[in-house]
């Protein structure tokens, strides 16, 4: 399997639950990073890991808790959201950080009852 | 105040209809302007990087190009298939490691 996995694809959550998005990459990169896509708002960047190290934390409500265990997995532990937390979650990774290109899981559509 | 633009928000082109997209940015020391390509469903898929001014980039019907202010992308005779929403990001130096993003344009080209 190659490229950047995100599982589930879709999750619908109420807003007490706690649950958590996964992200795995197969390329070999050093650098991993979380984005928001909301409708019609560009890609917000909410965190970045460098060598499994947060490198980044985009002002991002502690709803949110990122986890890296090593440089191939990323995990977005979500707990107590909003309904405006809806959105799809993309996760990237690139060789270094602040390399270009970053490649791109298909992300998780996520949706706060 | 920093910031990445796009026009038009949506377009709309038949089969055959070249056109171009803008993206427009107002920040300090840019390190570089990345294109990506996002189907619905999908993440985005990496383009074009562009890094000084005059510098074009080429691929199948699309070309980039890039000024002091701003980036087009220029699609020549396009096809149904190259219908999705194209992103620009920008890359400077007052951001670190990261990437700013435009909002898009949603580009839908009719058989």
């Amino acid at each position: 399997e190659t490229g950047v996995t995100q599982t589930p694809r879709h999750l619908v959550m109420g807003m007490t639950n706690k649950k958590s998005l996964k992200c795995e990459q197969h390329l070999g990169h050093n650098a991993m990073y979380w984005y928001k896509q909301s409708a019609k708002k560009p890609l917000e960047l909410m965190f970045v890991y460098n060598f499994k190290e947060q490198t980044e934390n985009n002002s991002v409500p502690s709803r949110f808790s990122p986890e890296c265990p090593n440089s191939s997995h990323l995990f977005l532990h979500l707990h107590t959201l909003q309904p405006e937390d809806s959105a799809l979650y993309l996760c990237a990774s690139s060789d270094r950080i602040g390399n270009q290109p970053q490649h791109f899981g298909d992300g998780t559509r996520l949706s706060i009852l | 105040e920093d910031q990445v633009t796009q026009s038009p928000e949506a377009l709309r082109l038949q089969e055959g209809e070249s056109s171009s997209l803008n993206c427009s940015y107002t920040v300090s020391g840019l390190r570089g302007l990345f294109w990506y390509r996002q189907d619905p469903g999908k993440g985005p898929e990496f383009l074009f990087t562009l890094y000084s001014a005059g510098e074009e980039k080429e691929k199948e019907r699309l070309k980039a190009t890039l000024t002091k202010k701003e980036s087009f992308l220029h699609i020549t005779a396009p096809k149904p298939e190259d219908s999705a929403t194209y992103l620009c990001a920008v890359q400077a130096e007052n951001y670190g490691q990261n990437f700013v993003f435009g909002p898009g344009t949603r580009l839908s080209v009719l058989p």
